[in-house]
């Protein structure tokens, strides 16, 4: 199995501030990678599909990028309503989700 | 809307079986995959399986292969996962996904609302 790994694991930060997330894979992916957002006791949302693209409705801040084993989630100004948990998701060979980044309000 | 609508909380016995169900409206059901996560409380998201709604094709996380059963219903736009053996560690959220587009491997834009499966003993 591929084997995802996020770093870091939290992170506090403040409104306005710009965040970076970043996604490492056990071995090449291509850019079969995708961002998901997810607010407590809230199904998962997607952020970022195919490393790179912005999925319709979600703010500019969000940006992605990557391809083989290194990915990143850029958040530029940091809204209230960013503070979330966010996963980056595999889909090369089967699915395999990162253990998740808590981004908490500093 | 589009939506994906799932059954509702389950509590099981170990060694038990659940089957939960997820409604599709909104959309053409047999166009994109269905994807089923889970969630443990407090833990991070891990998938389970996928079904073709159009074929009925399947395919299953090693983990869960010949634990884990997924079935469709066309006439009523419904997939179902069906897990048996139940343990303490089945406790956690099920979720179903909806892909984005026509392929098992593209992003998962549309979710269920959540299941509950609880597992006493």
């Amino acid at each position: 199995d591929i084997q995802m790994t996020q770093s870091p694991s939290s992170l506090s930060a403040s409104v306005g501030d710009r965040v970076t997330i970043t996604c490492r894979a056990s071995q090449t992916i291509d850019t079969y990678l995708n961002w998901y957002q997810q607010k407590l006791g809230k199904a998962p949302r997607l952020l970022i599909y195919a490393a790179s693209n912005l999925q319709r409705g979600v703010p500019l801040r969000f940006s992605g990028s990557g391809s083989g084993t290194q990915f990143s989630l850029t958040i530029t100004s940091l809204q209230p309503e960013d503070f979330a948990t966010y996963y980056c998701q595999q889909s090369y060979s089967a699915i395999t989700f990162g253990q998740g980044t808590r981004l908490e309000i500093k | 809307q589009v939506q994906l609508v799932q059954s509702g909380a389950e509590v099981k016995r170990r060694g038990a079986s659940v089957k939960v169900s997820c409604s599709a409206s909104g959309y053409t059901f047999t166009d994109s995959y269905i994807h089923w996560v889970r969630q443990a409380p407090g833990r991070g998201l891990e998938w389970l399986a996928w079904i073709n709604p159009r074929s009925g094709a399947t395919h299953y996380a090693q983990k869960f292969a010949g634990r884990v059963t997924l079935t469709r219903d066309t006439s009523i736009s419904t997939a179902y996962m069906e897990m048996s053996s139940l343990t303490s560690d089945d406790a956690a959220m099920y979720y179903c996904a909806r892909t984005v587009a026509p392929g098992w491997e593209t992003a998962f834009d549309l979710w269920g609302q959540g299941t509950m499966v609880i597992v006493s003993s």
